[in-house]
């Protein structure tokens, strides 16, 4: 079936450092994948997406690989900041246009 | 202005009984979402509409029914509440039923059933 997985699901580290954000997929056929941010109490927030015929992509402070090859997709914050705490979420779509959501990861970043 | 809202945002309520939620997008968007947020922070998709029709349908027990009676409201009925119920309940809206445009969420409204 179908299904997005994360390595981690959770994440340290020291403001100003760099995170990185793994996730893994098993559907061959998708084609498109999104990061989400959640705040607490709020709902997610689109990042940065990436079509399957890239392999990177890059935003303002957050960059998205993409590895067809091991169905791996990952999420690097740079200079980390208080304000990146969140969980954060990869999703890819699915049959008949759905998102499918991983797990989640959730950032802490410590002062 | 808020793009997604949703209320109630807190709904506790006891099991067997019937509540719904209510969404509205000011977007212009053509498709609305239902999603739910287990306590794992799992995220899956209930429902889509497009334009009130309805697109996806996941295998949701029929207890949930979704209305939507114009393109910008997409409305959640839940009847005989259980427990199992308990989650935090997203709306989202995209321009179109196709997954490359961006979802916009709204606040979410955490359902929980006594």
């Amino acid at each position: 079936g179908e299904s997005v997985g994360l390595h981690l699901p959770t994440l340290s580290v020291q403001e100003g450092d760099n995170s990185i954000i793994n996730c893994a997929y098993s559907n061959s056929a998708s084609d498109y994948f999104i990061w989400y941010k959640q705040e607490s109490g709020k709902g997610p927030q689109f990042i940065i997406d990436i079509r399957s015929n890239m392999d990177k992509r890059q935003g303002q402070r957050v960059t998205v690989l993409l590895n067809k090859t091991v169905k791996h997709l990952s999420l690097q914050i740079a200079a980390t900041q208080p304000g990146d705490s969140a969980v954060y979420f990869c999703a890819e779509s699915g049959r008949g246009g759905k998102l499918i959501f991983g797990q989640g990861t959730e950032l802490s970043v410590k002062p | 202005d808020t793009a997604v809202s949703q209320t109630p945002k807190y709904l506790v309520t006891q099991m067997g009984n019937d509540k719904s939620i209510k969404c509205e997008q000011n977007l212009g968007h053509d498709t609305m979402y239902w999603y739910k947020q287990d306590s794992k922070k799992f995220l899956k998709i209930m429902f889509s509409y497009n334009n009130k029709e309805l697109i996806i349908n996941e295998t949701v027990p029929n207890r949930f029914s979704p209305k939507s009676p114009d393109k910008a409201h997409l409305n959640l009925h839940i009847n005989s509440l259980e427990l199992g119920d308990s989650a935090v309940y997203f709306c989202a809206s995209s321009p179109s039923g196709s997954p490359q445009y961006t979802q916009y969420f709204g606040p979410g409204t955490r359902l929980t059933v006594l």
